[in-house]
């Protein structure tokens, strides 16, 4: 069974681009979470979706945004970038909801200049 | 804000040693997960506990989630090079999923 992939797995940005990343979960997987980890904050949850509607939202500015298609994968957009949005954006998947348990792809890692 | 507290933050130990890495939280979940994640790498789920008092074992790692459901930790006996990585555990309500800050395990040969 593959796992999640997520691409690219590593891009470099200027500060006021806009940056695209994408996340194709595992098979059957309905939900797909998104997670920023940078060394300082750790692991901060992004949103999540399931089913294509965003069904929780992280204390983020607007500048992050996500999607999810009818086949599940999803994306998000960061616009206008920061020198601090440099991180690794780590994609998840899930389909057991009671028990809770997240598949994670091996990240992509954005650096901001 | 369902907070989860782990301790400690750092850890460097030798080869062979034993250790307890602990999640700790005000709040009750309806299950924990423990994940361990290398460098430059995505987090891969170890366990996940339901029940409380429940203890899983995975080989040389030993998981107990507390009696209220509130809290967990990871035992590791004989720790190995191999081991060494970020840990995360992180409790799961009503969809959401709330991580802990990590523990980072080094092992020295």
């Amino acid at each position: 069974k593959a796992g999640v992939t997520q691409t690219p797995r590593y891009l470099i940005k200027t500060r006021g681009q806009q940056v695209t990343l994408s996340c194709s979960p595992i098979s059957g997987h309905r939900s797909v979470s998104w997670y920023q980890q940078t060394p300082g904050q750790g692991l901060q949850f992004l949103f999540e979706y399931f089913s294509e509607t965003q069904r929780n939202k992280g204390n983020f500015p607007g500048r992050f945004s996500g999607r999810q298609f009818s086949n599940s994968r999803s994306e998000m957009n960061v616009s206008t970038l920061e020198l601090g949005d440099s991180a690794l954006y780590l994609c998840a998947s899930s389909f057991v909801e009671y028990t809770g348990e997240l598949f994670f792809g091996e990240g992509s890692r954005l650096t901001v200049l | 804000t369902q907070l989860l507290e782990q301790s400690p933050q750092f850890l460097s130990i030798q080869e062979g040693e034993n250790l307890t890495v602990y999640c700790n939280s005000s709040s009750v979940f309806s299950s924990l997960q423990w994940y361990r994640q290398e460098p430059g790498e995505g987090p891969v789920l170890l366990v996940t506990v339901v029940t409380g008092g429940e203890v899983k074992k995975l080989k040389r790692l030993t998981f107990q989630f507390g009696d209220a459901r509130k809290d967990s930790s990871l035992h590791i006996t004989a720790a190995q090079p191999g081991d060494t990585g970020l840990y995360l555990c992180a409790g799961y309500n009503f969809n959401k999923f709330y991580f802990g800050s990590g523990t980072k395990l080094n092992v020295k040969p």
